[in-house]
């Protein structure tokens, strides 16, 4: 079956050291990978995405992620965490077994709380 | 501004009550979806749409209708409302291909008593 994990409800970090959100998926084709950040009481926001080519993928506000195939993994980093990156981060992927349809797996969330 | 608009924001009702949450996009996107989103549930999706008057059911349809007249609108309908529809709604657009980013708009927080 396809899946997201985020493996953390919770990160906690201080401001100025660098952050890490993790990510592992399960899929059955080749991975299209998001990240999307929810502040609250707003919707959910793109951050960036795994379609193909370079590992590393630089996104909004940045944040980067990498994409490793053998460990299945997406996680999300920022070398150096701001109190406003404190929000909810999604990871998602493409549902293959969706058809047309293009709907995305999610993984529940990660509470990312940046110290100052 | 490009952007994904609900409304209301907020709502309170009582069961059995029809409901009907807006959804609007400005970019022409082909693609529209609603999603709620529970603690611990994450994001379901509950009906999309790959184009006007193509709609189909998404992981948890039950309860919920939806139309596509037009390319820019997809009002999501609850007929009956139940407590169990509390929750915090999302209806999100994209444009074309299953890669394509899908763009959110702001939620509608439901409750039903």
């Amino acid at each position: 079956a396809q899946s997201v994990a985020q493996p953390e409800d919770q990160v906690n970090v201080a401001e100025g050291n660098p952050l890490t959100v993790k990510c592992t998926y399960s899929v059955s084709g080749n991975p299209y990978l998001f990240w999307y950040v929810q502040y609250p009481n707003r919707g959910l926001q793109f951050l960036l995405k795994y379609i193909t080519g370079d590992n590393l993928v630089k996104g909004s506000y940045g944040f980067e992620a990498e994409f490793n195939k053998s460990q299945t993994s997406f996680h999300l980093k920022k070398p150096s965490a701001l109190v406003s990156d404190s929000a909810l981060y999604f990871c998602a992927v493409r549902d293959y077994n969706a058809g047309n349809n293009r709907k995305l797996i999610w993984g529940l969330g990660t509470s990312l709380a940046v110290n100052p | 501004e490009a952007q994904v608009t609900q409304n209301p924001r907020y709502l309170i009702t009582v069961t059995g009550k029809k409901l009907t949450v807006t959804c609007s996009q400005n970019m022409n996107h082909e693609y529209m979806s609603w999603y709620r989103q529970d603690p611990g549930l994450g994001l379901r999706q509950i009906y999309y749409s790959m184009n006007v008057e193509v709609t189909d059911k998404g992981d948890v349809p039950e309860g919920y209708k939806v139309s596509r007249k037009e390319k820019r609108n997809f009002p999501l309908i609850l007929e009956s409302p139940s407590p169990n529809q509390t929750s915090l709604y999302f209806c999100a657009s994209s444009l074309g291909a299953g890669q394509d980013t899908q763009y959110f708009g702001p939620g509608t927080r439901l409750t039903v008593l």
